[in-house]
């Protein structure tokens, strides 16, 4: 079985601040992992993922994660938020094994908001 | 290239009643999947196909059932609809199939039961 459990329900931060969004996983196998955001009313976009390779994934507007094993996590950041980053956040999570027969595991989501 | 296509945006239906959602996906890929999304359980796994086949199954009752079609195109079936089944249904298209396939999303058929 897999879970994902993301820290914080709402994260704050001001234009131009960097951005923290914390994601732990649990997974019974190696597992890939996602960062998907979506905007109001809108469907959800992939930011980036992470599939064994390198284990700083960069992805789309600025974001990155790291990967790290020992700690389960997933941390998504970004150095410099803006305006148009304020969204919904989910962490996903699905693992290798029986070839991703499980379908993605969302997190509750982290909503970000930016103060002018 | 065109996104996955999710019909119809909005729906309201009457308890008992039954409801059918359509997803057409990104041309090339074969891989369907569905997710209810609701504020208090957020996103949960419905079912995904692949060339037809329907390969798993998350946690929800034989009244979600779905279909996909030799065109990838594929469609849910919610029977006897109760006030709880008011959601978000998103469908996302992947070109294969597997833990590493990237999985694209429509902007998804906001169900209202009343």
């Amino acid at each position: 079985a897999q879970s994902v459990t993301q820290l914080d329900s709402h994260v704050s931060v001001s234009e131009g601040t960097p951005v923290l969004l914390r994601c732990n996983y649990s997974s019974s196998y190696s597992p890939s992992l996602f960062w998907y955001v979506q905007h109001p009313n809108k469907g959800l976009q992939l930011l980036l993922k992470y599939t064994s390779a390198a284990t700083l994934v960069k992805g789309i507007n600025g974001f990155e994660a790291e990967f790290k094993k020992s700690e389960t996590s997933f941390h998504l950041t970004k150095p410099s938020a803006h305006m148009s980053d304020a969204a919904e956040y989910f962490c996903v999570v699905r693992p290798k094994a029986r070839g991703g027969a499980d379908g993605l595991t969302f997190g509750k989501g982290t909503h970000l908001i930016i103060q002018p | 290239k065109a996104g996955v296509t999710q019909t119809p945006r909005y729906l309201i239906k009457t308890r008992g009643q039954q409801v059918t959602l359509s997803c057409s996906p990104i041309s090339g890929h074969r891989s369907v999947s569905w997710y209810q999304q609701t504020p208090g359980q957020g996103l949960q796994f419905l079912f995904e196909y692949f060339s037809e086949t329907q390969r798993n199954k998350g946690n929800f009752p034989g009244r979600f059932s779905g279909r996909q079609f030799s065109n990838s195109r594929s469609e849910m079936n919610v029977s006897t609809l109760e006030l709880g089944d008011s959601a978000l249904y998103l469908c996302a298209s992947s070109f294969s199939h597997g833990a590493i396939a990237e999985a694209f999303f429509g902007q998804g058929t906001r169900l209202t039961v009343v």
